[in-house]
């Protein structure tokens, strides 16, 4: 029973070209994050969402951007992506009691 | 600023040892504590939830107990198995949203 989505597992893309990534959710819940994590660190939060409201973190960088069409999905657009942003790309949602639930990750490589 | 650290950074035990890991934070002003689990190159799964009214939490061979005072929390792990290795990680929810703070984990290795 899938709770969060991730689409796809695995992604490829060159230098510069834009790249999206999904996440969908059938947990309803009101909040769902986005995380990037690099090889041996912890999670760094991008974004959140308390329903429609979005949240930008101060450090995340502009070539990041994040839409959220309804409660379910949440997509995570790179407009540029550089060598830099080759990470593992995470989304979460959170339950009313503060439970993060996350998705198996998508694994961005940039050529 | 809150502040999350877990010691060791990387532990190696004999299949069938009980095992704690550490998980400290310098902010006593937490809404909760979460434990989760990372296999290499997946994603994260949250292992058990401690609310920052309660001691501790139980599920299975997991116990994870807290001590807001302190600044601290500890995950043992009973009769540890093969299956157990992976990287665990910490993180406390900031009482004043809804953001979690993370340490860097601690890489568990059980032999068989």
């Amino acid at each position: 029973d899938a709770m969060v989505i991730q689409n796809p597992r695995y992604q490829v893309t060159q230098f510069g070209k834009p790249v999206t990534l999904s996440c969908s959710q059938t947990l309803n819940h009101n909040v769902m994050y986005w995380y990037q994590q690099k090889s041996s660190q912890a999670p760094k939060l991008l974004f959140h969402y308390y329903d429609k409201d979005f949240n930008n973190e101060a450090d995340t960088p502009d070539n990041f951007q994040s839409r959220r069409p309804n409660t379910s999905f949440c997509f995570l657009d790179i407009r540029s992506p550089g060598l830099g942003d080759a990470a593992m790309y995470l989304c979460a949602t959170s339950s009313p009691w503060g439970e993060q639930y996350f998705g198996p990750g998508t694994r961005l490589t940039v050529t | 600023k809150q502040e999350v650290t877990q010691i060791p950074a990387a532990l190696s035990v004999p299949e069938g040892e009980n095992l704690v890991l550490n998980c400290s934070f310098t902010d006593s002003a937490i809404y909760n504590l979460q434990w989760f689990r990372q296999d290499p190159g997946k994603g994260l799964t949250s292992l058990l939830l401690i609310q920052s009214s309660q001691r501790e939490q139980t599920s299975g061979r997991l116990n994870a107990s807290l001590d807001k005072s302190s600044g601290r929390s500890t995950l043992y792990i009973a009769a540890s198995q093969p299956g157990d290795s992976a990287t665990y990680l910490c993180a406390v929810e900031d009482g004043n949203n809804r953001k979690l703070i993370w340490g860097l984990g601690t890489s568990l290795a059980v032999n068989p």
